[in-house]
């Protein structure tokens, strides 16, 4: 079947605008991650939604960032007012549920000029 | 507490060898340790993970040895292929289900 998909594949945005990126689980998966892949910091966790109990929250940077998992199923990440600084590959995985094998999905390139 | 270790930075084998990459943990929590194989332009691909109640898995030319009195792991690479050349990450979870990933090791296998 098909696996987690993002979109857009790549996004140029300009310092201070807002930006919402999107991610497609595997259906039939309870479980949602948001990650973030940058030079420097590499691979860290952002966010957690598991069906529907309150949303882990514990790793976005700041409170620009937000997330909503609408009807258990389709996931957007805002930023609001971009820096630098956010320009980074957001990571999005699924799995069939707690404890379960993440897959993730191609990723969003995310450059902020 | 939270950090995944992972080493080396960067490997270089000929083709038929045998890389090995390391990482270690802290965090006695930790309860899952998955192995992830990204390739450029690409999001990370589970490759093989292992629970703590058993000291190796292995899923084809892929072997995860885990040492819990230690607080390490690493992943075997057997005979490794030109199309094995990607990086890789480490990672580990505890009941919390957020992956603490290594901080990857990029390989290289020559023909």
């Amino acid at each position: 079947g098909a696996g987690v998909s993002q979109s857009p594949s790549n996004k140029v945005t300009e310092k201070g605008k807002d930006v919402e990126l999107r991610c497609d689980p595997i259906s039939g998966h309870t479980a949602l991650y948001w990650y973030r892949q940058s030079l420097g910091q590499g691979l860290e966790f952002l966010i957690y939604f598991q069906g529907n109990s309150a949303p882990d929250k514990s790793g976005l940077p700041s409170d620009r960032f937000s997330a909503e998992r609408t009807g258990g199923s389709v996931s957007t990440l805002t930023i609001q007012r971009t820096q630098q600084e956010d320009s980074a590959v957001y990571l999005c995985a699924s799995s069939q549920g707690p404890s379960g094998e993440q897959y993730f999905g191609p990723g969003t390139r995310l450059t902020v000029t | 507490q939270q950090q995944v270790k992972q080493s080396p930075q960067s490997l270089i084998v000929q083709k038929g060898g045998i890389p090995i990459i390391n990482c270690a943990y802290e965090n006695t929590a930790f309860d899952y340790f998955p192995w992830y194989q990204q390739f450029p332009g690409k999001g990370p691909a589970l490759l093989i993970a292992i629970r703590p109640d058993v000291s190796e898995k292995k899923e084809g030319r892929f072997t995860i040895s885990f040492n819990k009195s230690a607080k390490q792991f690493s992943l075997h690479i057997m005979d490794s292929q030109p199309g094995d050349s990607a990086t890789y990450f480490c990672a580990a979870t505890d009941n919390t289900d957020k992956l603490i990933f290594g901080t990857g090791t990029r390989l290289q296998v020559f023909p």
